[in-house]
């Protein structure tokens, strides 16, 4: 079985602050990968990256950051600077070898003016 | 070009009643997925299809729920007997067909409330 664990339920920062989203999987499978998604407040759910078990390189995007670590089995989430519509649920997934994503239960990011 | 569509956006039925929700793909997509998302929770895989057949519909509560794909496109969620457990934002998602891990596209959802 596979699990996904955002143990932050919700984060409330000021704009321009910096912010890290935390996601720790679960996983038996030695080939698996990992998602973000963000859920505005309109609900729709938009992909934001992929990550493959055999890449741990981090990568940037603008002001989004994710730093994936195996040792730790943790593929975390950081926005610099961030801004007020950046405000909505994140949610990590993990889908191993039965092509089924787990979602986390999100971590829903309020951003203040 | 057009994201994957969901009707009705919003439902609203008694307790006992039978319900169909209705979900486009994008255009292509052959991989479809269904889920079903409680309030303050992450979405909860129900079922999959890849072309016309259900890959893999483990994810199903129980045999109340079925779900259709008959022509590899347009995909039917059908409940009987609803229960007011069943309310809840049922999501569908589509993929291409030739990632087979690869990101999915939400549609908005249709909002179920059994009464």
């Amino acid at each position: 079985a596979q699990k996904v664990t955002q143990a932050q339920t919700e984060i409330s920062v000021v704009e321009k602050e910096d912010v890290t989203l935390d996601c720790v999987y679960e996983t038996r499978d030695t080939t698996y990968y990992l998602f973000w998604y963000k859920q505005p407040p309109s609900g729709e759910l938009v992909f934001l990256i992929r990550r493959n078990s055999f890449d741990e390189q981090n990568e940037i995007s603008g002001r989004y950051s994710w730093n994936f670590q195996k040792s730790t089995s943790s593929f975390n989430f950081t926005i610099t600077a961030s801004q007020v519509v950046d405000s909505a649920v994140y949610f990590c997934a993990l889908t191993g070898g039965s092509y089924i994503p787990t979602f986390g239960r999100g971590t829903s990011l309020i951003v203040h003016p | 070009g057009a994201g994957v569509s969901q009707t009705p956006s919003n439902k609203v039925t008694e307790k006992g009643k039978y319900v169909e929700l209705r979900c486009d793909p994008i255009s292509g997509h052959t991989a479809l997925y269904w889920y079903r998302q409680s309030l303050g929770q992450g979405p909860e895989f129900l079922i999959y299809f890849q072309g016309t057949g259900a890959a893999d519909d483990s994810g199903l509560p129980n045999d109340r729920f079925f779900a259709v794909r008959p022509e590899g496109s347009v995909s039917t969620l059908k409940i009987q007997r609803t229960e007011r457990g069943d309310s809840a934002v049922y999501l569908c998602a589509s993929s291409p067909r030739d990632r087979v891990i690869s990101e999915q596209f939400f549609g908005p959802g249709t909002r179920l409330t059994v009464l």
